[in-house]
């Protein structure tokens, strides 16, 4: 199957930006599906944070945002505090073997 | 406020039949929506299984598709997964979810059960 790539990890102050990378090719991103991106902390599940490449859920900080240009994707997070330090996903549709969803492998977040 | 709820065993033996039931409260699943399963190897990314439409059609992962069976019983605001032949490859956090279905296969998931670990051992 095709794979969407994510950085392993990311790190920055609190108070910080930091952009997580979502890279994948012309079968899925850049066959014009939308991205989604969710945050998961330690033994919980998965929380939509992002979808349709750029919205936020109700309740979700507007430190939040997202982008898409080609085949990439990508998650910012300004004023980074402690509480985002997390495991972050994307997740688009890949139109190979009959289709079907596709995962990134995920980015864990530390906030130093 | 939409909640899910997996259940079922949590160990299961090779080469048998995993099955794990998701329950829906808060919303009745006749009443629209998809809903979708997915699994989290222990340290990996979720891997989605498969989804089950409003009108019981259902759409699986290639790569499982041939031992994946998703079910819905409505009387009971449940659907169900079951896999088949298992082996420690399956060990995972399996969790049920509500899709947001999107013209476009641009789906998302947007309520999560909590997840059930399911370990394949003998």
């Amino acid at each position: 199957q095709s794979v969407l790539t994510q950085p392993p990890s990311v790190s920055g102050a609190p108070g910080q930006r930091v952009t997580i990378s979502c890279t994948g090719s012309s079968s899925n991103i850049g066959a014009d599906y939308d991205v989604h991106w969710y945050q998961q902390l330690p033994g919980t599940a998965p929380k939509l944070l992002i979808y349709g490449n750029s919205n936020r859920p109700s309740g979700v900080p507007d430190r939040f945002s997202g982008s898409k240009s080609g085949t990439s994707a990508s998650l910012a997070i300004t004023g980074l505090q402690a509480e985002d330090e997390a495991d972050y996903y994307c997740q688009s549709y890949d139109s190979s073997l009959g289709g079907h969803v596709l995962f990134g492998g995920g980015t864990k977040l530390t906030v130093l | 406020q939409v909640q899910l709820q997996e259940s079922g065993p949590g160990l299961v033996k090779p080469s048998e039949t995993l099955s794990l039931t998701c329950t829906v409260s808060g919303y009745s699943i006749s009443s629209g929506y998809h809903w979708g399963w997915f699994r989290q190897p222990p340290g990996k990314g979720p891997e989605w299984i498969g989804n089950l439409d409003r009108g019981g059609n259902t759409f699986y992962n290639p790569s499982l598709k041939s031992r994946v069976t998703i079910s819905v019983d409505t009387s009971k605001n449940q659907f169900s997964l079951r896999l088949s032949s298992v082996t420690a490859a399956d060990t995972a956090v399996y969790y049920c979810a509500r899709v947001q279905s999107v013209a476009g296969f641009k789906d998302y998931f947007d309520y999560w059960g909590q997840g059930t670990l399911v370990t394949v051992s003998s």
